[in-house]
């Protein structure tokens, strides 16, 4: 069965550089979520997506953007990053109406050095 | 505010062993949903077992089993006869409303040969 792909798997990047990170969920499913989790630390909400609407936002910064396409895939665009940015990106999907049923890709892991 | 309390942050056992994972919450809403994910040290965030609130029947998924206290809000994961495999971070979240996610802290669980 097809999964969540998340592109790339892994990246570095210096300090106040742009980044930025793709998600293609599993087909038919309308929505996506955003979630960091830095070393030793529990996933955290950044931003979702609902039919190419942001339909959530949480702990993201403001040098963060995201935006879904009309193909569904979601890009997150983190620019000036920061060494505290280093951490796993994962991107979910599900179908709104599935409640409760997200599935995870298998994370981009960013370091900043 | 949702949140999810895993006060266990290590726990270990030996092969064959049942372990129970504790886990609370806080909720004011009357319908949502329960999660327990495994990250084993690939970092891919696994879905082990899901409980619906308004369900008063434990879910089970083969050697995973919950025991779901609503009013005390209590939602522990037992696993029986315990397998190397199993050796990972165990999160424990909660999902209501717009699909947002919000996880506890983990709890890394080592089984020993």
């Amino acid at each position: 069965a097809a999964g969540v792909i998340q592109s790339p798997r892994h990246l570095i990047k210096e300090k106040r550089e742009t980044a930025t990170l793709k998600c293609y969920p599993i087909p038919r499913h309308d929505t996506v979520y955003w979630y960091q989790q830095g070393p030793g630390q529990d996933p955290q909400f950044l931003i979702s997506f609902y039919e190419k609407m942001q339909s959530d936002k949480g702990s993201i910064p403001d040098r963060f953007s995201a935006q879904q396409f009309s193909d569904y895939h979601s890009e997150l665009n983190m620019s000036s990053l920061e060494l505290g940015d280093s951490a796993l990106y994962f991107c979910a999907s599900s179908e709104v109406w599935v409640a409760g049923e997200l599935f995870f890709g298998e994370g981009s892991r960013l370091t900043v050095l | 505010a949702q949140t999810v309390t895993q006060s266990q942050p290590e726990m270990s056992v030996q092969e064959a062993e049942t372990v129970t994972l504790s886990c609370t919450y806080d909720t004011s809403e009357n319908n949502y949903y329960l999660f327990w994910y495994k990250q084993p040290p690939s970092r891919q965030m696994i879905l082990v077992i899901r409980q619906e609130a308004y369900k008063q029947q434990n879910a089970t998924e083969n050697r995973f089993s919950v025991n779901f206290q609503k009013a005390a809000k209590s939602f522990s994961l037992k696993i029986s006869d315990s397998q190397l495999g199993d050796t990972a971070m165990y999160f424990c979240a909660l999902i209501q409303g717009a699909q947002k996610l919000v996880f506890g802290q983990g709890t890394r669980l080592t089984i020993n040969p």
